[in-house]
């Protein structure tokens, strides 16, 4: 079993940035990828991108390409998750989620963060 | 990028049978997972590769397939299968996942 513990809310401007936190279960950096999912009020879910952190391999969906960066921390199991240039459409709630590596990267996503809230609003 | 088309709802009497389909091109029904998420909540996997069971996930809960078309079918429905459930499937040709719009269940 493979806990994910995430930050908490955070309020911020348009135009600034936000960096959210995932800490993972010791022992876990070696067999999952982070992936992280974010939810608009009232809407679906959007997979924003992922890390391997064991061979720091990462992936980005296309439409965060550029405004998003993933990073990982092995010493202390945690993944960041910063968002640039943020809107008011970036007001969401954010999750990570852990999936068991594996070569074709498609194996189902296990285990969820709480989900973290980012408002971005004047 | 592949695009997954789910109905935004499903109405349904307890007891009875609720089938949410997920439909896209090129779409390998036995790559789909299927999440169940309740109000304020993190989704939940519910069905994984199509058809396989998570432990911990009733029986009554089962994947099936067809052309271009994966379905995700709840036998006996009771009040506690209320929520939205998302399918998601692994795009290898763009390297990205992507879920479908999700569907509301509504036990009646």
């Amino acid at each position: 079993q493979i806990q994910l513990v995430q930050s908490g809310a955070e309020v911020t401007k348009p135009r600034s940035s936000v960096k959210v936190s995932c800490k993972a279960s010791e022992g876990s950096f070696s067999k999952v990828r982070i992936n992280w999912v974010r939810q608009a009020p009232g809407q679906g879910l959007e997979w924003m991108g992922n890390i391997f952190p064991l061979l720091n391999e990462i992936k980005y969906d296309q439409t965060f390409q550029g405004r998003i960066t993933i990073t990982a921390d092995s010493s202390t199991t945690t993944v960041y998750m910063e968002l640039r240039s943020l809107t008011p459409d970036d007001t969401a709630v954010y999750f990570c989620a852990a999936n068991y590596y594996d070569a074709s990267g498609s194996s189902p996503f296990d285990f969820w963060g709480q989900g973290t809230l980012v408002t971005a609003s004047s | 990028s592949s695009v997954l088309t789910q109905p935004p709802s499903v109405s349904v009497a307890p007891g009875k049978t609720a089938s949410i389909t997920c439909g896209g091109n090129n779409i390998v029904s036995d790559s789909v997972h299927w999440y169940q998420q309740k109000p304020g909540q993190a989704p939940v996997l519910v069905i994984f590769y199509g058809s396989d069971r998570p432990s911990g996930i009733p029986e009554r809960f089962s994947g099936s397939n067809s052309e271009n078309t994966a379905t995700l079918t709840i036998s006996r429905v009771v009040g506690g299968d209320e929520g939205d459930y998302y399918c998601q499937v692994w795009d290898s040709h763009s390297d990205q996942w992507v879920f479908g719009g999700g569907t509301k269940l509504t036990v009646l």
